[in-house]
């Protein structure tokens, strides 16, 4: 069955420092998002990206975040100027298109530890 | 905007006991119900998902949830837990806002199922 992927599993970074989380989302879906769960917080929608635009952002997205897909492959999310706060762990989705049935499918995450 | 609630923080069982999470969500309008399950060290997989109809929906693994509207609650349900349901189990909520068809997440309930 097919998965969405993350990589790395764990990044370590100093405060200050420009991290890129990446994603491969399923092969044939057109919807992708970005979630972020600080460690016994609920996990909270970042962005959601269509057509190679953000169609959706929370608050906490701001200036210092970015999202792209460079390729038909990854889809990435980065992060300008680390913060202590930005530590958390970074879920991305997918799904295969708008339907208000479709299902988002997550990807195992990428925890990020900022020092 | 929508919110989510879910009351038990940490849940403990024996086997063979009966599961029940609470769930309810805050929204004028229409949703979409989902609860996801977090398996130690692996990816949010969908359990089970609400969009119409019978409001008693099943779900993988003998999981079921059934959707109150008037109480604005979708708990899920077990009759007989496993060891093997020790998990994190987060209620999200799809609310037709336009944008990206964002989830929203509760806090999660963190169920450990003893021998």
């Amino acid at each position: 069955e097919p998965e969405v992927t993350q990589t790395p599993s764990h990044q370590v970074t100093q405060m200050g420092q420009e991290v890129i989380l990446r994603c491969v989302p399923i092969s044939n879906h057109l919807y992708f998002y970005w979630y972020r769960q600080i460690l016994g917080q609920k996990v909270e929608f970042l962005v959601s990206f269509y057509n190679n635009e953000i169609s959706e952002k929370s608050e906490i997205f701001d200036d210092q975040f970015s999202v792209e897909r460079p390729d038909g492959s990854n889809f990435t999310l980065k992060i300008r100027s680390t913060k202590l706060e930005d530590s958390a762990m970074y879920f991305c989705a997918s799904r295969i298109s708008g339907g208000v049935t479709d299902t988002q499918y997550f990807g195992p995450g990428t925890r990020l530890t900022v020092l | 905007a929508q919110s989510v609630s879910q009351h038990n923080h940490h849940v403990i069982l024996s086997e063979a006991a009966s599961l029940e999470l609470g769930c309810n969500y805050s929204y004028g309008g229409t949703v979409n119900l989902f609860w996801y399950v977090q398996y130690p060290g692996q990816h949010l997989q969908l359990l089970l998902k609400y969009f119409s109809g019978d409001p008693l929906v099943k779900g993988i693994k003998g999981f079921e949830a059934e959707f109150i509207k008037s109480k604005f609650s979708f708990n899920l349900r077990k009759p007989s837990v496993q060891w093997s349901d020790t998990a994190e189990y987060f209620c999200a909520v799809n609310a037709f806002t336009g944008g990206g068809n964002k989830l929203t997440f509760g806090t999660g309930t963190q169920l450990k199922v003893e021998l």
